[in-house]
């Protein structure tokens, strides 16, 4: 089955800076990768994702970057504020089972 | 809509207690799951549904049984519960298996001493 690995455990930076969370996994068939967002005491929430036959995604501030050969995609984030620290977290579908696989998750924080 | 409703949110067990974990959408969709969060760990799926009466297990099944009756409904319970399953527990649904998002309901936090 799939297995996802996701870096760094811990983010912090400065609020303005760039944040970039790395993710890989197994199955070079996999075919859709999620990120989701959990604030402190939250729900996971969807904030983008990306379909294996596109290698890049954006939507404003957040973009994803798919790179299937190497099997791994990022999670971009530009213009951090203090409202984006949390825990993203990646994940990537197994084809055979069609069922989501987490990372670890990351825990950003964004410092004012 | 309310999305997914869990309940109860915060429960204590004692080692060897049973209980039911209630999860139930109001969105119509076809896929519910349960995964269990620990520390460092990320999110591990329990158990799955693709449909009422069907049900099939993920990865760490182990301790725990679903069913699913209705489309709305899909409780987990915890047979003989072990401080192992000591967790914060989501459920989730989907319009359908495969690619698509996930919502998920608020969590319920459960301790086992």
């Amino acid at each position: 089955g799939e297995n996802v690995e996701q870096h760094p455990s811990t983010l912090s930076v400065q609020e303005g800076d760039s944040a970039v969370i790395k993710c890989t996994y197994s199955d070079s068939a996999s075919n859709y990768f999620p990120w989701y967002k959990q604030e402190l005491g939250k729900r996971p929430q969807l904030i983008i994702d990306i379909r294996s036959n596109v290698g890049e995604k954006k939507d404003q501030r957040i973009a994803v970057t798919l790179n299937k050969t190497a099997k791994h995609f990022s999670l971009h984030i530009t213009e951090t504020q203090p409202e984006d620290s949390a825990v993203y977290f990646c994940a990537a579908m197994d084809t055979g089972f069609q069922k989501l696989v987490f990372g670890t998750g990351t825990r950003l924080l964004v410092s004012p | 809509n309310a999305g997914v409703t869990q309940t109860p949110k915060f429960q204590v067990l004692k080692t060897g207690q049973s209980m039911t974990l209630q999860c139930a959408q109001d969105m119509n969709h076809e896929y519910m799951s349960w995964y269990r969060q620990d520390p460092g760990m990320g999110l591990r799926l329990i158990h799955y549904s693709v449909g009422a009466g069907i049900t099939d297990q993920g990865e760490v099944p182990n301790g725990y049984n679903v069913s699913r009756s209705t489309t709305e409904d899909f409780p987990l319970r915890l047979l003989s519960a072990a401080p192992s399953q000591t967790s914060v527990y989501f459920c989730a649904s989907s319009y359908s298996m495969g690619p698509g998002e996930l919502f998920f309901g608020e969590g319920s936090r459960l301790t086992v001493l």
